[in-house]
């Protein structure tokens, strides 16, 4: 069964730009969660769909977008780019409400 | 607000011995509970998880975890460790059964270096 998958791998964008990553489960699950990795804040919730729905927000500005597709595909968008959104950004995946969550290798973003 | 402690950000075991991580959480009421482990620039791989019932619970790679209430802790074992384990560790919790849905809040890692 593959597992979650993540694209790019790495993206390096320039300040004010705009990015979308992408991230396809796991077959069969329905819910997908986006963290941001940091050295500085850790691991940090983004936001998680689930049949389409966002259901749960994080603590970003509104500059950090998302959405889920029908077949629970996921993409996430950064607006206006800042030097301190470069990260690794960390898609996961989850069968159902309140399950375990199933990880991708991450997106590296670095604004220049 | 619940949160997640893990006390110590490097440790080091020399290969072949025991290895213990701590993990304290805070929370209203027993989340669901969770330890992953993260290789230099890799994602995260879930090593166990606690949901309910018996609160020793075993994980991939030769890994334990043991959930005690009365301390809100979750700490992690491995009794004799392998080179291949130098990696980082994160505890994580998310919220009871259908109130929080799968957001996870994370301590903020402990680096295990592994000396030969």
């Amino acid at each position: 069964k593959a597992g979650v998958t993540q694209t790019p791998r790495y993206l390096i964008k320039t300040r004010g730009q705009q990015v979308t990553l992408s991230c396809s489960p796991i077959s069969g699950h329905r819910s997908v969660s986006w963290y941001q990795q940091t050295p500085g804040q850790g691991l940090q919730f983004l936001f998680e769909y689930f049949s389409e729905t966002q259901r749960n927000k994080g603590n970003f500005p509104g500059r950090f977008s998302g959405r889920q597709f029908s077949n629970s595909r996921s993409e996430m968008n950064v607006s206006t780019l800042e030097l301190g959104d470069s990260a690794l950004y960390l898609c996961a995946s989850s069968l159902q409400w309140n399950t375990e969550a199933f990880f991708g290798q991450g997106t590296r973003l670095t604004v220049v | 607000a619940q949160s997640v402690t893990q006390p110590d950000i490097h440790i080091t075991v020399s290969e072949g011995a025991s290895l213990e991580l701590r993990c304290n959480y805070s929370y209203g009421a027993t989340p669901y509970l969770f330890w992953y482990v993260q290789s230099p620039g890799q994602g995260l791989q879930l090593l166990l998880k606690y949901f309910s019932g018996d609160t020793l619970v075993q994980g991939i790679k030769g890994f334990e975890a043991e959930f005690k209430r009365s301390q809100s802790s979750f700490n992690l074992r491995k009794p004799s460790v392998h080179w291949s384990d130098a990696a980082e560790y994160f505890c994580a919790v998310a919220g009871v059964r259908g109130a929080a849905g799968n957001k996870l809040t994370f301590g903020g890692g402990t680096r295990v270096l592994v000396k030969p």
